[in-house]
């Protein structure tokens, strides 16, 4: 199997505070997870690129300080929206790639943010 | 940022029908994917193609990678009322490469 989990599932917040969300791979050990947002109506963006144990890398036009991205574990990667504005609420959903030079990519169920 | 051409935006079919769905690029993918996103869900992958050439079932599903490696076709036999939902095209240029999405279908069958 290649399950990904995301939590929480949705989360509602106010203007100007910080939401972690967690993505887990349960059944696999992924060296790589991304992150995407994706608006209603449209297609996924990539927003981030995390490998085990390093820097994520960031695409153009997406503040790394305002979404801090962890990748502790083979299992585990976090995004942070830090001081969350109203703009910043959007579908987030998280994939994570097998084994390096593996192309599958396996999704999240995401989450959905809420900024007040 | 680049994206595969995917139209129309919207398709409506009846129950039973066949469909098919197709996916252009302008440059070169070595992996073309293929996803369904159910409201408020992440994406589900339904096939995977490694090869130009390439035609892949599963089950009512069929999608082929072209053999200019600029175009993937989807098609979906005999659809029912769960099919419903947006299907995504997705490239790869290369093993570590990252993702590039189609702007989606959403798909509707009337029963």
């Amino acid at each position: 199997g290649a399950v990904v989990s995301q939590h929480p599932s949705w989360v509602i917040c106010k203007s100007g505070t910080s939401v972690k969300i967690e993505c887990r791979s349960l059944d696999f050990q992924a060296t790589t997870m991304f992150w995407y947002r994706q608006f209603p109506k449209q297609s996924l963006m990539l927003m981030a690129t995390s490998n085990e144990g390093s820097k994520a890398t960031y695409e153009q036009g997406v503040e790394k300080d305002k979404f801090l991205i962890n990748h502790a574990s083979l299992t585990l990667s976090t995004l942070t929206v830090t001081s969350a504005h109203p703009e910043d609420s959007s579908f987030y959903i998280c994939s994570a790639r097998k084994l390096r030079g593996s192309e599958t990519q396996y999704f999240g169920p995401g989450t959905r943010l809420l900024v007040l | 940022g680049q994206q595969l051409n995917q139209s129309p935006q919207s398709m409506f079919i009846q129950e039973g029908e066949d469909v098919s769905m197709n996916c252009t690029s302008s440059s070169i993918f070595n992996t073309w994917l293929w996803y369904k996103q159910d409201p408020g869900e992440g994406p589900v992958l339904l096939i995977a193609l490694y090869k130009a050439g390439e035609l892949t079932s599963n089950g009512r599903l069929t999608a082929q990678f072209g053999i200019t490696r600029k175009d993937s076709f989807l098609n979906i036999s005999a659809s029912i009322p769960s099919d419903v939902g947006i299907y995504f095209c997705a490239g790869q240029a290369g093993a570590d490469s990252k993702l590039t999405f189609g702007k989606g279908i959403t798909l509707s069958v009337r029963p």
